[in-house]
């Protein structure tokens, strides 16, 4: 069946450092793919979304590529910032399917001042 | 606006009791989305339904679960006789349409301890 794999975490950053999270997916057809953002106590947040391949998903400095070719969605951003900290999940939705979301098991991202 | 709420945020049930879990979806939002997400791990598909409607259930487990759309008020999950395992945070999400174009809204989950 689909699945999607993220790096484990936690992954621990000093403030203004170079982030890379990264997320392979196994999926028949073309699947969306997706980033979540789950602050503390909170529920989660779509942070970006990419439809097709090759697509560039970007939201608040944070950027993720479709690339069928590595089957990979790897999350980035060029300076993190304390306030980034949380858990990230990779997810995908079937292709011809609805809003039913298959979810990587997510990382945990520390920000140090 | 709202978004999607969700009560109670924590619950606390004792083994054998049942659990009711209530997720009210953004105003206009007909889909509703149910996950359990056990500890240190991600978000498992649990059930999709339209109003009055299951759609899809097959994250479901077979025994003790259940979950309702009904045309007037909150869609109900429902956990009888819950066990130790069932601790859980369970959320929900809502969308206007099935349309992957749409963006599914998420709750702040509800959080279940079986003691």
């Amino acid at each position: 069946g689909d699945s999607v794999t993220q790096m484990e975490g936690p992954v621990t950053l000093s403030e203004e450092a170079f982030l890379t999270i990264n997320c392979t997916y196994t999926a028949t057809g073309y699947p969306s793919l997706f980033w979540y953002v789950q602050y503390p106590g909170e529920g989660l947040q779509l942070l970006l979304k990419a439809t097709k391949a090759d697509d560039k998903g970007s939201n608040k400095g944070f950027e993720a590529t479709y690339r069928k070719e590595t089957t990979s969605f790897h999350l980035e951003k060029g300076s993190v910032q304390v306030s980034d900290s949380a858990v990230y999940f990779c997810a995908l939705t079937p292709s011809g399917g609805y809003n039913k979301l298959i979810f990587g098991a997510g990382t945990r991202l520390a920000v140090h001042p | 606006n709202a978004g999607v709420m969700q009560n109670p945020r924590h619950l606390v049930r004792r083994r054998g009791q049942e659990a009711r879990l209530r997720c009210s979806p953004v105003k206009g939002h007909s889909h509703v989305y149910w996950y359990r997400q056990l500890p240190e791990e991600g978000l498992k598909f649990m059930v999709y339904l339209q109003k009055e409607n299951i759609i899809d259930e097959s994250g479901m487990p077979k025994e003790r679960f259940s979950a309702e759309f009904p045309k007037e008020g909150p869609s109900i999950l429902r956990i009888q006789q819950v066990v130790r395992g069932d601790s859980a945070a369970y959320f929900c999400a809502s969308s206007p349409t099935d349309s992957l174009n749409t963006e599914a809204f998420f709750g702040q989950g509800t959080r279940l301890t079986v003691v």
